[in-house]
């Protein structure tokens, strides 16, 4: 069964402080992609990877950094935490093919920056 | 970034009724997925739609593939308590790349 997974389900930081959120993904997913969902916005793409050490920026790259050191993990930094970065964080993956549009997702990090 | 125009953004309806939703864009899209989301989880692919006028189902749900390939619908029917949750769609633009476009949900809520 297909299987993406997240470091935290829910994340209390302060300002300032350096966040690492961690994905990873067990279907040896070629692309992997972190979003934030906020209330009547829906799902807004931060940075997406189609390899390893590969990155590109998405919609909302700003304040946002990302790692992928392997394939199957994709990490989220936010350098210095700021109150406007609190929202719902998802990570997805998906594979290039036949059905490389379907992106699978984790149950998400809820993140509350004080 | 472009987003889709999803509607209705929320619903209240009763049980066994039939719910309808849309996503209309002014792009061309080559792909469009509907995914539901529960409440504290991720999102689920439900549908996943490849051609103009495709119409495809998954129990109750069934969905299709706009013609002019700007609109993709969703309906629920006799939607039962479970159904409660949001609903995105997402569509690809040709040349993107797997980048999907979201909308911005629609919320059902099921009363008995």
């Amino acid at each position: 069964d297909v299987k993406v997974t997240q470091s935290s389900r829910y994340l209390v930081k302060r300002t300032g402080e350096k966040v690492f959120l961690e994905c990873v993904q067990d279907m040896d997913h070629e692309n992997m992609f972190w979003y934030r969902q906020d209330p009547g916005l829906g799902l807004r793409l931060i940075y997406f990877s189609y390899d390893v050490k590969m990155k590109e920026k998405g919609d909302i790259p700003e304040g946002y950094s990302v790692s992928r050191e392997k394939k199957e993990r994709f990490s989220l930094i936010l350098e210095s935490a700021s109150t406007n970065q609190t929202s719902m964080y998802l990570c997805a993956s998906s594979s290039p093919g036949l059905a490389d549009n379907e992106q699978f997702f984790g149950p998400g990090t809820r993140l509350t920056v004080l | 970034g472009q987003q889709l125009n999803q509607s209705p953004q929320s619903m209240f309806i009763q049980e066994g009724e039939d719910v309808s939703m849309n996503c209309t864009s002014s792009s061309i899209f080559n792909t469009w997925l509907w995914y539901k989301q529960d409440p504290g989880e991720g999102p689920v692919l439900l549908i996943a739609l490849y051609k103009a006028g495709e119409l495809t189902s998954n129990g109750r749900l069934t969905a299709q593939f706009g013609i002019t390939r700007k609109d993709s619908f969703l309906n629920i029917s006799a939607s039962i308590p479970s159904d409660v949750g949001i609903y995105f769609c997402a569509g690809l633009i040709a040349g993107t790349a797997s980048k999907l476009t979201f909308g911005t949900g629609t919320r059902l809520q099921v009363t008995l």
